[in-house]
């Protein structure tokens, strides 16, 4: 399994700012992903983050809005860039440890605009 | 494209009861299937993973199964608690082990 650490755990932010949030994991991991949940909506997956490299985004997210940093094997960041209500979500970190395919999610960041 | 679907999307019943939350995929090509708990606000927490080659596991009072054939599965809790109430998420990993798509949920409240 893997233990992770979302930082923070939630915020009330002004529309116009920017926030990043932080994913923090016990052990090296093969993939992280960034997943939003809008309210009473399931998950939404944001993007693939690499190490190393760009990430990965998915049909209607992009690189701009939501820049995404993956140092090393165990860290990444997503930042939800010049904010308007309509970013009220919960974002969430999930991770999948090396030959393993099972998903572990972080405890959420909920993000308020207004 | 693969859906996954969720059936009911709420459901309320008395504590001591047991209970089943459906699951149904359209794509059979899956590589495995996870079923989650979230509580109101928070992440997600694993609760059962069946690999594309089972058909089901046990944890606890908890029993998930799976019919890759017929695109569904079953998560089945036996002697429901309170401490059951949460939403409920299904997710199946494509073929390419990788993208992971999600069911909108069951809203499970256990009344005591």
């Amino acid at each position: 399994s893997a233990v992770i650490s979302q930082k923070p755990s939630r915020d009330i932010c002004q529309r116009g700012t920017s926030l990043t949030i932080q994913c923090q994991v016990d052990s090296q991991v093969t993939m992280m992903f960034w997943y939003r949940q809008q309210p009473g909506q399931s998950l939404t997956l944001i993007a693939t983050a690499n190490q190393g490299s760009e990430a990965t985004y998915e049909s209607g997210f992009v690189i701009d809005k939501f820049p995404i940093s993956r140092p090393n094997l165990t860290f990444s960041t997503l930042t939800v860039s010049n904010m308007s209500p309509e970013d009220s979500s919960i974002y969430l970190c999930s991770v999948e440890p090396f030959g393993n395919t099972e998903a572990f999610f972080g405890q959420g960041t909920r993000l308020t605009v207004v | 494209k693969q859906e996954v679907t969720q059936i009911p999307a709420a459901l309320s019943v008395p504590e001591g009861e047991n209970l089943v939350l459906n699951c149904s995929f359209t794509d059979s090509a899956i590589y495995n299937l996870q079923w989650f708990r979230q509580d109101p606000g928070k992440g997600l927490t694993s609760l059962l993973l069946i690999q594309s080659s089972q058909r089901e596991q046990t944890s606890g009072r908890l029993n998930a199964s799976l019919d890759k054939s017929s695109g569904r599965s079953t998560l089945y809790i036996a002697a429901s608690q309170p401490g059951d109430s949460a939403t409920y998420l299904c997710a199946v990993t494509g073929s390419s082990a990788s993208k992971i798509i999600f069911g909108s949920g069951t809203r499970l409240s256990i009344r005591p």
